[in-house]
């Protein structure tokens, strides 16, 4: 069973950018995507984005305009998600969790989920 | 954000059955077999009861159930007891490796 490491909290300005690290362990970047999944206070969860690491492909929400960057390191199993042009907007836990491969595709479920990264907007 | 419309809060008393309906499109929902479910305790990460519209992995009570008619997919809580207190949030797969959720159900326990 893949376990999912998050980087610390962040307390960021507006306009600056965050960047996000999940360490997978127990599992390969081969059989698995990496998805971000966000929740603001008091509010729902909302995909941000996702990477398949064997492939080095990444898809994110059109409601973050371009402004979410997806990587992987395979020599340590971690992915990262930078974030630009942050406003309060952004402020949210941040999460990170896994699709796995099955057969041919993907099983499009998230589990598991790492534990989490708060990133804080504010002046 | 949220794309998959959930009812804001169900209730029941313990041991009564509840259903959270996740209303979405031809796009979503209805094109792909891949609606999961989700549970959130306060202060915890989320937890995956239910995949596959209607499959529970291991380790999952029975009293957790899916099902699906076109565009709208449901989960059932049978036999509702106090720990199944949360919210819970539908997911879909939407095509070309995205994915939208529900905006969210608060479930309580009477």
């Amino acid at each position: 069973q893949v376990q999912l490491v998050q980087s610390g909290a962040e307390v960021k300005k507006p306009g600056s950018s965050v960047k996000v690290s999940c360490k997978a362990s127990g599992g390969t970047f081969d059989t698995h995507a990496i998805n971000w999944v966000r929740q603001a206070p008091g509010q729902g969860l909302e995909w941000v984005g996702g990477i398949i690491p064997m492939f080095g492909t990444s898809t994110s929400a059109q409601s973050l305009l371009g402004r979410v960057t997806l990587t992987a390191d395979e020599s340590t199993t971690t992915t990262f998600l930078e974030l630009s042009g942050l406003t309060v907007e952004d402020t949210a836990v941040y999460y990170c969790t896994t699709v796995a491969r099955f057969g041919d595709g993907w099983d499009h479920k998230f589990d598991p989920w790492g534990q989490g990264t708060r990133v804080i907007v504010s002046s | 954000h949220s794309v998959l419309t959930q009812p804001r809060s169900v209730s029941g008393s313990p041991g009564q059955s509840v259903t959270i309906s996740c209303s979405g499109t031809g796009s979503d929902v209805g094109a792909y077999p891949y609606v999961s479910w989700y549970q959130e305790h306060p202060g915890r990460s989320p937890k995956l009861i239910i995949y596959g519209v209607n499959k529970r992995p291991s380790g999952v009570p029975a009293r957790f159930s899916g099902s699906q008619s076109d565009n709208t997919a449901s989960l059932t809580i049978s036999g509702l007891q106090a720990e199944d207190e949360a919210l819970y949030y539908c997911s879909s797969y939407a095509g070309t490796y995205t994915y939208v959720f529900g905006n969210g159900t608060q479930v309580t326990v009477l």
